[in-house]
């Protein structure tokens, strides 16, 4: 069973650029989470999508997107890039609707620099 | 909003010994609690979970605790092995919501 697949794995970026990240989850899952990991901040929650709903969001500025389509393939885009955008950003999905019933499958990751 | 916090960023331990890794939270809406390893290069892995019904879930050489009054849950792995070496991040969730913390680096010593 293939898991969560994310792409690209690595981009480099200019300031005031904008991005497109892909995440496909694992087959069957209809949950897909967004996180941006950077030193010492952890895992910071951008938005989860279900059904193509989006469910929750984070405390990020209107430049973070996204959205989810019929096969819960999921894309987040990042508009007008800033320095400080430079993080992993990691997609996790889950097979059950509820975030208390089970566990977050996570991807590699797609490593943005912005320079 | 820190609502779920690991307020160790690294831990040195050495083999053989045990590992205690710690974490707060403040939602108190929060009902199931996890762990997850993450290695560099690598998305986080799942660990271990508990549910807010209990208060320990083991699993081989880990242990989960979950002290609810106090909103805190603790991590041990016994014996620790140079293998477990990495970051540590656990999580809360309620129904629609999974936070996660900052994570505590693991370093297991030969």
């Amino acid at each position: 069973k293939a898991g969560v697949t994310q792409t690209p794995r690595y981009l480099i970026k200019t300031r005031g650029q904008q991005v497109t990240l892909s995440c496909s989850p694992i087959s069957g899952h209809r949950s897909v989470s967004w996180y941006q990991q950077t030193p010492g901040q952890g895992l910071q929650f951008l938005f989860e999508y279900f059904s193509e709903t989006q469910r929750n969001k984070g405390n990020f500025p209107g430049r973070f997107s996204g959205r989810q389509f019929s096969n819960s393939r999921s894309e987040m885009n990042v508009s007008t890039l800033e320095l400080g955008d430079s993080a992993l950003y990691l997609c996790a999905s889950r097979l059950t609707s509820a975030a208390n019933t089970g566990e977050l499958f996570f991807g590699e990751g797609s490593r943005l620099t912005v320079l | 909003d820190q609502q779920v916090k690991q307020n160790s960023p690294s831990l040195s331990v050495q083999e053989g010994r045990i590992s205690i890794l710690n974490c707060d939270y403040t939602n108190s809406m929060f009902d199931y609690f996890l762990w997850y390893k993450k290695y560099p290069a690598e998305g986080p892995t799942f660990l271990i979970s508990i549910s807010s019904i209990k208060d320990k879930n083991e699993d081989g050489r880990f242990t989960v605790f979950l002290n609810k009054s106090a909103k805190h849950l603790s991590l041990h792995i016994v014996p620790s092995q140079p293998g477990d070496s990495a970051v540590y991040f656990c999580a809360a969730s309620s129904n629609n919501d999974m936070r996660f913390g900052a994570g505590t680096r693991l370093t297991v010593k030969p």
